[in-house]
């Protein structure tokens, strides 16, 4: 079974379009993550969901809209896609935020590719 | 702002040989530091270290970390091909991870 499932893939979408990435985690985590990898590898956290209410909102433009339906699930929309959306982004999820770093398991990713 | 810098920030070495890659850090209220290894899709956890001194192990590769310092070393002994990826450093601190660039490692056969 899949820890941290997100879909789709791929995604080659056309400026201006809005998009959804979806992602869910079965292995029963408070906390979900949002991540953005650009072309460097660098990996930065857009959100972070903790039993569905948002702690953390880093500097992301407010075309990216998570939402959080239940702990088990947290997605990412985003409006007017801008040819710098392009990334790999990332779902992951750990069992606590705040006290510790646990392991965080992420996503297999999600390639949007803005043309 | 919290920061986190990898070095080097790439590596190719022959198989069998060993190599230290090396993670320094500023983050305010540290919490704990994380290394994970990126092939081609997810990062996957290697270790997690909260205290200085404790060298942590999983086969071929430990890591210690040093909170006086300020930094991290992940060693690999005896490299194998499967060991090429991207290593990540990631330092808990403030309620979010930051990432460090990561070292790129190739390892020639």
């Amino acid at each position: 079974d899949t820890a941290v499932s997100q879909t789709p893939k791929y995604l080659v979408t056309q400026m201006g379009n809005d998009k959804s990435i979806k992602c869910e985690q079965n292995l029963g985590h408070d906390t979900m993550y949002w991540y953005k990898q650009d072309s460097k590898k660098f990996l930065k956290i857009m959100f972070s969901y903790n039993n569905k209410e948002l702690i953390i909102n880093e500097t992301v433009p407010n075309r990216f809209s998570p939402k959080s339906p239940d702990k088990a699930h947290l997605n990412l929309h985003i409006n007017s896609l801008e040819l710098g959306d392009s990334a790999v982004y990332f779902c992951a999820s750990s069992q606590e935020a705040g006290q510790l770093y646990y392991e965080q398991y992420f996503g297999p990713g999600t390639r949007l590719t803005v043309t | 702002e919290d920061k986190v810098v990898q070095s080097p920030l790439s590596l190719v070495v022959h198989e069998g040989d060993t190599v230290t890659l090396n993670c320094s850090y500023e983050v305010t209220n540290f919490r704990s530091l994380l290394w994970y290894k990126q092939e081609k899709k997810a990062p996957t956890f290697l270790f997690m270290l909260t205290s200085s001194g404790i060298e942590k192990k999983s086969g071929r590769l430990s890591s210690i970390l040093d909170k006086k310092e300020l930094f991290s070393i992940l060693n690999i002994t005896a490299t194998q091909t499967g060991d090429s990826a991207v290593y990540l450093c990631a330092v808990g601190g403030n309620e979010k991870l930051t990432f460090g660039t990561g070292t790129r490692l190739t390892i020639i056969p």
